[in-house]
């Protein structure tokens, strides 16, 4: 069981707006350690998707957004695309555990 | 272009040991630290190690430290991870990340495509 916990599915058709959540402590989001996000597609390595909770590398496309808040960060992606189909993980640090730490990834299906 | 491309993947049974290795291109190799990140068949991602950019510390998850070992060689803009004692439960695709960031706001900005390590008698 991961320290960060993520549902391990949610699902959106396009032109909806879906969130994955990822809960974690007061030693780590909650300890002001950001959030990033990785985005697997099937077969490929993990690619990063938002950086220090809600930016973006260049090349993401604006319809995926992080947030952070508490202990808590979401990843939220406006009106899905077939191409979205993929396991998406959150990141942060945890100071009691001394280790980068990842959520156990959540499966995003596009209906 | 950054690249990260891993090689030394295999089988290998209990107990044995395997040499992974990372070439980096496209980027002052010195200037970061650098990780392994690994994936069981099926699972989610978890951090094994990390190295100084220049060498001079490192870092293990508990599940690895005192048997992998790892290390770079700036002049060949290469890194290492050395594994030995493997269990079946080292079982995984081992990824070649770069770290980037700071303190708090620490994460991992370029992945290798991974190399599979399969530990079977």
């Amino acid at each position: 069981q991961s320290v960060l916990t993520q549902p391990p599915s949610v699902s959106g058709a396009p032109g909806q707006r879906v969130s994955i959540s990822c809960t974690g402590s007061s030693s780590n989001i909650g300890a002001g350690y950001d959030v990033h996000w990785y985005q697997q597609l099937p077969g490929t390595a993990p690619k990063l998707l938002i950086y220090a909770n809600s930016n973006r590398p260049s090349g993401v496309p604006d319809r995926f957004s992080g947030s952070n808040s508490g202990t808590s960060a979401s990843l939220a992606i406006t009106g899905p695309q077939a191409e979205d189909e993929a396991d998406y993980y959150c990141q942060s640090y945890d100071r009691s555990l001394s280790t980068w730490l990842f959520g156990g990834g959540t499966k995003l299906t596009v209906l | 272009e950054v690249q990260l491309v891993e090689s030394g993947g295999g089988l290998v049974q209990p107990g044995g040991s395997l040499t992974l290795s990372c070439a980096a291109s496209g980027f002052t190799f010195s200037g970061y630290w650098m990780h392994w990140v690994r994936q069981a068949p099926g699972k989610g991602l978890v951090w094994v190690s990390r190295i100084h950019s220049d060498g001079s510390s490192t870092s293990y998850a508990d599940s690895v430290k005192g048997r992998f070992a790892i290390s770079r060689d700036n002049a060949k803009n290469t890194l290492y991870l050395q594994m030995n004692s493997l269990r079946v439960d080292d079982t995984a695709v081992y990824y070649c990340v770069r770290g980037r960031g700071y303190d708090s706001a620490y994460y991992f900005d370029y992945w290798g495509q991974g190399a599979l390590v399969t530990v079977s008698s």
